[in-house]
């Protein structure tokens, strides 16, 4: 069984640009969640996807969007790139149905904006 | 809101050393409480979790025991090995959420 696999692993761009971050769910799981890990902070929540829809959203603006795939995969896309944008991005699958369900996570791009 | 704090790194401890890291929270509904670990140079792994008051989580030598009465989750272990050395993050979910909030995260070095 293939775990949450994620690309790239890390990444340079600078500020304005616009980044597009992949993650692959485990098999079997159709709800994908992405986190901002800051460096030396907890990971925070940008917002989760079910079954292709938004499913709950974070503290974050607009420019940063998602998507999800009839295979369930996903992308993390962030536009106008800041700053302070740097960070690990962490995406997590779970499989269907139920709030006690646990979450799988994939190693996370590390993105750096200069 | 819900929030969760965990107590300050790093912490540096011998081999075999007893491990206490303390984690409070505070939350608007009954949550789960999870202990997600990260090794260097990967994501984060779930170490234990409980979901009800007194439920006691416990995995590779770990535990943690949910007290609501003290809205704590504190990790520990008795006897803690070299290959221990990571950053634990403790988080909770809410009942219906499937958003995890978690700690700042407690870096733990081990030395032999």
């Amino acid at each position: 069984e293939t775990g949450v696999t994620q690309s790239p692993t890390h990444l340079i761009k600078t500020r304005g640009q616009q980044v597009t971050l992949r993650c692959s769910s485990q098999s079997g799981h159709n709800t994908v969640s992405w986190y901002q890990q800051a460096l030396g902070q907890g990971p925070q929540f940008i917002f989760q996807y079910y079954r292709e829809e938004e499913n709950g959203r974070g503290n974050f603006p607009p420019r940063f969007s998602g998507l999800q795939f009839p295979n369930y995969s996903s992308e993390l896309n962030v536009n106008a790139l800041e700053l302070d944008d740097s960070a690990l991005y962490l995406c997590a699958s779970s499989p269907a149905g139920g709030s006690y369900n646990e979450q799988f996570f994939g190693p996370g791009t590390r993105l750096t904006v200069l | 809101g819900n929030s969760v704090t965990q107590m300050e790194g790093p912490v540096t401890l011998s081999e075999e050393a007893f491990l206490t890291i303390n984690c409070t929270y505070t939350a608007t509904g009954y949550p789960s409480l999870f202990w997600y670990v990260q090794y260097p140079g990967e994501g984060l792994q779930l170490l234990l979790k409980a979901t009800k008051a007194d439920d006691k989580g416990s995995n590779k030598g770990f535990e943690a025991t949910y007290r609501k009465e003290t809205t704590s989750f504190h990790l520990e272990k008795g006897s803690v090995q070299v290959s221990d050395s990571a950053v634990y993050f403790c988080a909770l979910r809410v009942f219906g959420n499937e958003k995890l909030t978690f700690g700042t995260g407690t870096r733990l070095t081990i030395i032999p």
